[in-house]
């Protein structure tokens, strides 16, 4: 069983449309986050919700919006896609508690034409 | 802020020799500190993770790492490579405090190299 989940694995579309990431999660953790991977691998956090309740927004254009209809799943939209949005998005998950590990899905490798 | 620094983009060694990945962190208080793998296309994976306790930290895939407080370093060590090591090494640290709760910061990444 896959412990966070994540589509469509890969996504090419063209500039200006509107796309959307699903994740899930069966782990039981209450925290869940995106994350975005650029083409030099380095890891940066976008959002990060705790019981559907956002808490975490770092700089990100308001083109991308997270949904999280219940704490196992968090979803991703974004709007009127641009090349500079080409990159992988990982969705994760972690328990609430300071010392746990926070686990990823395998990604979603989006490219914008 | 939390942060930690991965000072070489890439490492390579022969396989069968030891193997180490550096890191070093700056945090306030008492660090929470992981390492992660990615294969190609694949998500991160967990190895292992320090939070108190013995200085030394077993893994999975018989990775290890050492904490060293004095010298601000969490690196990760394998006594001997096998090919099937090479891919990309996340250093992460936790952060602990208020609203920043959640947070985990990722270092840049270390690509491992092991070579027949």
């Amino acid at each position: 069983d896959t412990a966070v989940s994540q589509t469509p694995k890969y996504l090419v579309t063209q500039m200006g449309n509107d796309k959307s990431i699903k994740c899930e999660q069966n782990l039981g953790h209450d925290t869940m986050y995106w994350y975005k991977q650029d083409s030099k691998k380095f890891l940066k956090i976008m959002f990060s919700y705790n019981n559907k309740e956002l808490i975490i927004n770092e700089t990100v254009p308001n083109r991308f919006s997270p949904k999280s209809p219940d704490k196992a799943h968090l979803n991703l939209h974004i709007n009127s896609l641009e090349l500079g949005d080409s990159a992988v998005y990982f969705c994760a998950s972690s328990p609430r508690t300071g010392g746990n590990t926070i686990y990823f899905g395998e990604g979603s490798w989006l490219t914008v034409v | 802020a939390q942060s930690v620094a991965q000072p070489e983009d890439q490492v390579n060694v022969a396989e069968g020799n030891p193997l180490t990945v550096k890191c070093t962190y700056s945090v306030s208080g008492n660090p929470y500190l992981f390492w992660y793998v990615q294969y190609p296309n694949r998500g991160l994976q967990f190895l292992l993770k320090y939070i108190t306790g013995d200085n030394l930290v077993k893994g999975s895939y018989g990775f290890e790492a050492e904490f060293n407080k004095s010298q601000t370093s969490f690196h990760l060590k394998k006594p001997s490579a096998l090919v099937s090591d090479s891919a990309l090494y996340f250093c992460a640290v936790r952060d602990l405090k208020g609203g920043n709760f959640n947070k985990f910061y990722f270092g840049s990444g270390t690509k491992l190299n092991v070579k027949p």
